[in-house]
């Protein structure tokens, strides 16, 4: 069965530092790769996707993950992270069946 | 366009009450999944209705029923609550195969619904 890791149970930042956030998934194939994020209340958003092609993504917010099939990777990445990226995220992978398979999930704190 | 949207928000009940959770999108999707998000344990697939007139198990569907009502409706009955099933359940919906490479697992969520089994 797929799975994904996340490395980092919670992470400590203050502003402007650099981000990067660990995911491992478990499935050799052709995978579909996700980063969402839930900010404090909230519900689920995509934060950026990859399906094939360039294996360096860019998503909204300034966000930007890359695609390692080698090491099974899909890591993200926030050049200066702002005290409003505080928030909890999320990598899945896509099921067979259409699902997400998620990871535990990385809480972030950014310290103002 | 409202997304996907749940009823109720929150909820209190005892142990052995029954409840339904009402999830509905207006997307014309054709997927749609219930999960649960517990501290530590990011979210767990409940059921999925990959189209309509057809719901299947996911990784955690005990005491748990749902029912696809039509395109835009996918329902989450709890028969006999227990205090494990406290949490919070979102739903999502997703296009489905839609010829888009990866396209169909691109899920779209609801805000949730905050239940307390006590």
């Amino acid at each position: 069965a797929q799975s994904v890791s996340q490395h980092n149970h919670h992470v400590i930042l203050s502003e402007a530092a650099s981000l990067e956030l660990g995911c491992n998934y478990s499935y050799g194939g052709t995978v579909n790769l996700f980063w969402y994020v839930q900010y404090p209340g909230q519900h689920l958003q995509l934060l950026l996707k990859y399906f094939s092609g360039d294996p360096l993504v860019k998503g909204i917010k300034g966000f930007e993950a890359e695609f390692i099939k080698s090491k099974f990777s899909f890591n993200l990445r926030k050049p200066s992270v702002q005290w409003s990226d505080t928030a909890e995220y999320f990598c899945a992978v896509g099921g067979s069946q259409g699902n997400l398979i998620f990871g535990k999930g990385t809480k972030l704190s950014v310290k103002p | 366009n409202a997304g996907v949207t749940q009823t109720p928000k929150f909820q209190v009940l005892k142990t052995g009450q029954s409840m339904t959770l009402q999830c509905a999108q207006d997307m014309n999707h054709n997927s749609m999944y219930w999960y649960r998000q517990d501290p530590g344990m990011g979210l767990r697939l409940i059921y999925y209705s990959a189209s309509e007139g057809t719901t299947d198990k996911g990784e955690v569907p005990n005491g748990y029923n749902v029912s696809r009502l039509n395109k835009r409706e996918f329902s989450l009955r709890l028969e006999s609550a227990a205090p494990s099933q406290t949490s919070v359940y979102f739903c999502a919906s997703s296009p489905g195969t839609s010829g888009v490479p990866g396209a169909y697992n691109e899920q779209f969520f609801g805000p949730g619904t905050r239940l307390t089994v006590l």
